[in-house]
């Protein structure tokens, strides 16, 4: 089992839909989580951490469970800008935090 | 501060051939991470550097791979020899020491080996 599963999509929406995307992590000693956004042949860059609580930043929902080991992202309203690979990172502690990766899934919004 | 330099851009290149990939972190930052990115596998972590010293190669596909960071501000990826199956876009990413922190990525160096 990877260490980071997403579905890989493609996600085809048409603009103003919500749009939720799941990250599953198979270790439970993870502690840090991210959402990266990568946009075509360019470098991925971070979108917004996540929270044990639940944040929020504009239209973009993050949400960690722990129990069952995954992260959401929520995107509202979504705009054409919005189309791109959507990464779910996770950190795991060994002495040293380094994060793993998803395969990302992949969004298109179109008008 | 400029953000991770990776030279070069773009790299053809012919099977058999060395490759040296280039990569200036971000001043002050402990990591450096080597990933290499591909359609079939995505992004996987190849090697990492912490203040300079190699962390955990496990990431290094085989021997032809190999690594080296001589001071905080500068790291190599080396291929020697090169084949086909090592095209890619590689790239190098900085951090600092502490958790919840994120990676900061170059703009990647795009490999093609004929």
């Amino acid at each position: 089992r990877k260490e980071v599963e997403q579905d890989p999509g493609p996600f085809n929406v048409p603009e103003g839909a919500t749009v939720a995307f799941n990250c599953t992590y198979s270790n439970s000693a993870s502690q840090s989580f991210f959402w990266y956004r990568q946009d075509c042949r360019k470098e991925p860059k971070l979108l917004m951490s996540v929270y044990s609580s639940g944040n929020e930043d504009g239209r973009f929902t993050a949400q960690l469970n722990r129990a069952s080991q995954y992260i959401s992202l929520l995107i509202r309203d979504s705009k054409l800008s919005d189309s791109a690979t959507y990464l779910c990172v996770v950190t795991t502690s060994g002495g040293s935090y380094i994060p793993t990766f998803g395969r990302g899934t992949s969004l298109i919004v179109h008008p | 501060d400029a953000g991770v330099i990776q030279s070069p851009r773009h790299e053809v290149t012919e099977m058999g051939q060395e490759v040296t990939l280039r990569c200036k972190p971000i001043s002050g930052h402990d990591y450096l991470f080597w990933y290499r990115q591909t359609m079939m596998r995505g992004l996987e972590l190849l090697i990492y550097f912490n203040n300079n010293v190699p962390i955990d190669d496990s990431g290094m596909p085989e021997d032809r791979f190999s690594a080296k960071m001589p001071n905080a501000s500068f790291s190599t990826l080396k291929i020697q020899p090169s084949e086909p199956r090592d095209s890619a876009v590689y790239f190098c990413a900085s951090s600092l020491a502490r958790g919840r922190t994120e990676a900061f990525f170059g703009q990647g160096t795009r490999l093609t080996v004929v």
